[in-house]
């Protein structure tokens, strides 16, 4: 049980469709973080929330939106995305943002496949 | 940026220990390494980190080079939830996120 959850767990969408992904940590924790895993490539950061507010954007495309509501709850809102963003989108935490000493707590993932 | 490099691919016996290493020439002084794995459709998970010291933990020891230019990820006998790809890299105090790189990693094969 890692205390980080991801739903849905799959999804499959069409390019001009309009969807959210949600994760959501049971840890107390302070950060939270948005990686993409495509087909044989090693993780990517996407966003990085701490304390609800964004400290990171990675140049990722306006396509991806994040919203952090407040410090359990990260969504990636999805719109008009393209066939080459279908990857495996994974949700992390951790209790202190530091990046030298943060540990990483990461959700399942949502596999995602864009028609 | 400093980065990381490991075997591609790397085979165990069960029950038996595994050392898997990690070149990392180009490190800083204020870079700590971190040690995830990955099991098959799951998210990475968290194994161990360290700066100059050896370290243990439940999971795993991290042996780490008197000159800091590699380290080993040692896992004292491994089993077959042990198959897993593993991922070595550096986190650098004081620096912003984008400087965190996850590489290829190592993918460990347990043979029963």
């Amino acid at each position: 049980e890692t205390g980080v959850t991801q739903t849905p767990r799959h999804l499959v969408m069409g390019m001009t469709n309009k969807k959210s992904l949600k994760c959501e940590q049971h840890l107390g924790h302070n950060a939270m973080y948005w990686y993409k895993q495509s087909a044989k490539k090693p993780l990517e950061l996407m966003f990085v929330y701490s304390l609800e507010e964004r400290v990171e954007n990675n140049s990722v495309p306006s396509r991806f939106s994040p919203e952090c509501p407040n410090s359990s709850h990260l969504f990636l809102h999805l719109h008009t995305l393209q066939p080459e963003d279908s990857a495996l989108y994974l949700c992390a935490s951790s209790p202190d943002p530091d990046p030298s000493t943060d540990t990483q707590y990461f959700g399942p993932g949502t596999r995602l496949t864009v028609l | 940026d400093a980065k990381t490099t490991q075997p591609n691919s790397m085979e165990s016996n069960e029950e038996e220990p595994v050392h898997l290493p990690c070149n990392h020439s180009t490190i800083s002084g204020t870079d700590y390494i971190h040690w995830y794995r990955q099991l098959p459709s799951q998210g990475p998970e968290y194994v161990i980190h360290g700066l100059t010291s050896n370290v243990n933990n439940r999971m795993a020891s991290l042996a780490i080079a008197e000159d800091r230019k590699s380290s080993t990820l040692i896992l004292h006998r491994a089993t077959l939830r042990d198959a897993a790809v593993y991922y070595c890299i550096l986190r650098e105090r004081g620096t912003s996120y984008d400087k965190v790189i996850f590489g290829p990693g190592t993918s460990l094969s347990v043979i029963p």
